[in-house]
């Protein structure tokens, strides 16, 4: 089973709005990330979480909040969004942090976020 | 140079034939390539990866991977129209330029398989 999941599949908020994106894996991966990708273009990394710590964020605007409270979740808390922010969000998960032969990342189905 | 470069298409081919999609990267360090599908509207999905040199196949896909040239290729035998999506490579950076589990992908290339 290599299933992550993602909630909701859509959100639509003003920019004075806060939600959150959800993401839950039950594989044992010990590596999770969130993407974004717009329209034509292909995802753009945004943060890394190694054994539940960040690792890499891609110098992404604070407005962007993620947070991994467990092994199987990651969060990514969204504030003050602009209407440019409007993507696919991906979550994602490894099994293990490195770049190691086969370490495969698998996606989940993504959250359409429009901001307005 | 790019860190990696596809050709964004669209490639059209017909149904029955086989679609060649090619991928080269600039980082000499890296060890595994993959290759995800995207439909439209729709998330990455992992069809192969590969990280030896030579040939891997996978029912009609098979993945090429030649380190020294520095490039990489997927082969869809038997198109189908279902096989329409892009195509995206992407590989973890090689140890050499700072490692980590960040994964580059490449701008993906559009498939059509037409009837």
């Amino acid at each position: 089973d290599t299933e992550v999941t993602q909630t909701p599949k859509h959100l639509v908020m003003g920019m004075t709005n806060k939600k959150s994106l959800k993401c839950e894996q039950h594989m044992g991966h010990r590596a999770m990330y969130w993407y974004k990708q717009k329209a034509k273009k292909p995802p753009e990394l945004m943060f890394v979480y190694s054994y539940e710590k960040l690792s890499i964020n891609e110098s992404v605007p604070s407005r962007f909040s993620p947070e991994c409270p467990n092994s199987s979740l990651l969060n990514l808390h969204l504030h003050a969004l602009q209407p440019e922010d409007s993507a696919l969000y991906l979550c994602a998960s490894s099994p293990n942090p490195g770049p190691t032969s086969g370490n495969t990342i698998y996606f989940g189905e993504g959250s359409w976020l429009t901001v307005v | 140079q790019k860190e990696v470069e596809q050709n964004s298409g669209p490639l059209s081919v017909p149904e029955g034939a086989i679609a060649s999609l090619n991928c080269t990267y600039s980082d000499r360090g890296s060890q595994s390539f993959f290759w995800y599908r995207q439909y439209s509207g729709k998330s990455p999905e992992l069809i192969m990866f590969i990280y030896s040199n030579g040939d891997k196949e996978d029912g009609r896909f098979t993945a090429q991977l030649n380190k020294a040239s520095q490039y990489v290729s997927l082969l869809i035998r038997d198109s189908q129209p279902s096989d329409s999506a892009t195509y995206l490579c992407a590989f973890p950076p090689g140890r050499l330029t700072g490692g980590g589990n960040k994964l580059t992908f490449g701008t993906g290339t559009q498939l059509k398989v037409e009837l």
